[in-house]
C-alpha cells in the first residue's frame, strides 16, 4: 500500500496564478481532510470530505476549493494564489462510518507552496 | 475558543536522557487526544487516548490522559537520536462536527 501521497512535492507560484494539489490514498478511507502547516500556528484544517462527491468547510478555507469526485482523491485548488498561502499543505485520511470518523488520521509527505 | 496548548516548544536533551512533554487543552465535547511524530515530512501517528482508554505504551513511548486537568504528557525514556522530531498533540471534539485542534508541536532534538 501507497497509503497517502501528495502531488506535487513542492512548487512555485507567482501571485494571481492558480494550481491544484492532489491527494490520493489505497486505504479506503471515507474521510479525507486538507490541512496547512505554518510556523507557530500548528496544523489548521482547511477543508474536509466525508466521502465521495461531499465536501465541508474547516476552520481556514477562504482561498481555497475542494473536490472528491472519486473516493480515493480529495483535489485541493487555488484559484488566484496570494502570498498568504505560502505554506506547506498536508493530506490526510480516516475510517469513518455512521458514528463519525475514526480518530487515527494517516498523512501524505506534504506540499510546500511558496507564492511569490 | 477550542484550543491545544504544547510545551515546552523546544526541548535539547542528551542520549539515554527521559523526557516529558506536555498538552493541555480546552475544547467543548472532548472525544480523545491524539499524539503524533513528525519528523522531516508526514505527522506518524503514536498513541490515541480517550475516556475508556487513558493510559498507553509503547516501547520507551508512554503517555497519559488527566481528564481532571485538560492535560496529557508523553514520556520518552532512554532517548535515541532517532527521536529528534517535532511532537503533535491533537484533539479531537464533537461539537456538531467531528473537529481536530492541533497543537504548536514540541520540537524535541536528542544530542548523541
Amino acid at each position: 500500500n501507497a497509503g497517502v501521497t501528495q502531488t506535487p512535492k513542492f512548487r512555485v507560484l507567482k501571485t494571481g496564478q492558480s494550481m491544484t494539489l492532489l491527494c490520493a490514498q489505497d486505504m479506503n478511507h471515507e474521510y479525507m481532510y486538507w490541512y496547512r502547516q505554518d510556523p507557530g500556528m500548528g496544523l489548521r484544517l482547511i477543508h474536509y470530505s466525508v466521502g465521495e462527491g461531499t465536501t465541508a468547510k474547516g476552520e481556514v478555507p477562504d482561498g481555497y476549493n475542494v473536490s472528491r469526485l472519486k473516493k480515493q482523491n480529495f483535489l485541493l485548488g487555488l484559484e488566484s494564489a496570494a502570498p498568504s498561502q505560502t505554506s506547506v499543505y498536508f493530506c490526510a485520511s480516516s475510517y469513518g462510518g455512521l458514528a463519525g470518523p475514526q480518530e487515527t488520521q494517516y498523512f501524505g509527505p506534504g506540499t510546500r507552496l511558496l507564492v511569490l | 475558543e477550542d484550543k491545544v496548548v504544547q510545551s515546552p516548544l523546544s526541548l535539547v536533551v542528551h542520549e539515554g536522557d527521559t523526557v516529558t512533554l506536555n498538552c493541555s487543552y480546552e475544547v467543548t465535547n472532548f472525544r480523545s487526544l491524539l499524539w503524533y511524530k513528525q519528523e522531516k515530512k508526514a505527522p506518524t501517528f503514536l498513541f490515541m487516548l480517550t475516556s475508556s482508554g487513558i493510559e498507553k505504551k509503547s516501547g520507551r513511548l508512554s503517555s497519559i490522559l488527566d481528564k481532571k486537568e485538560l492535560s496529557s504528557i508523553l514520556n520518552i525514556t532512554a532517548t535515541q537520536t532517532g527521536d529528534s522530531a517535532i511532537y503533535l498533540c491533537a484533539v479531537v471534539s464533537t461539537s456538531g462536527t467531528y473537529k481536530y485542534i492541533f497543537g504548536t508541536g514540541t520540537r524535541l532534538k536528542v544530542l548523541a
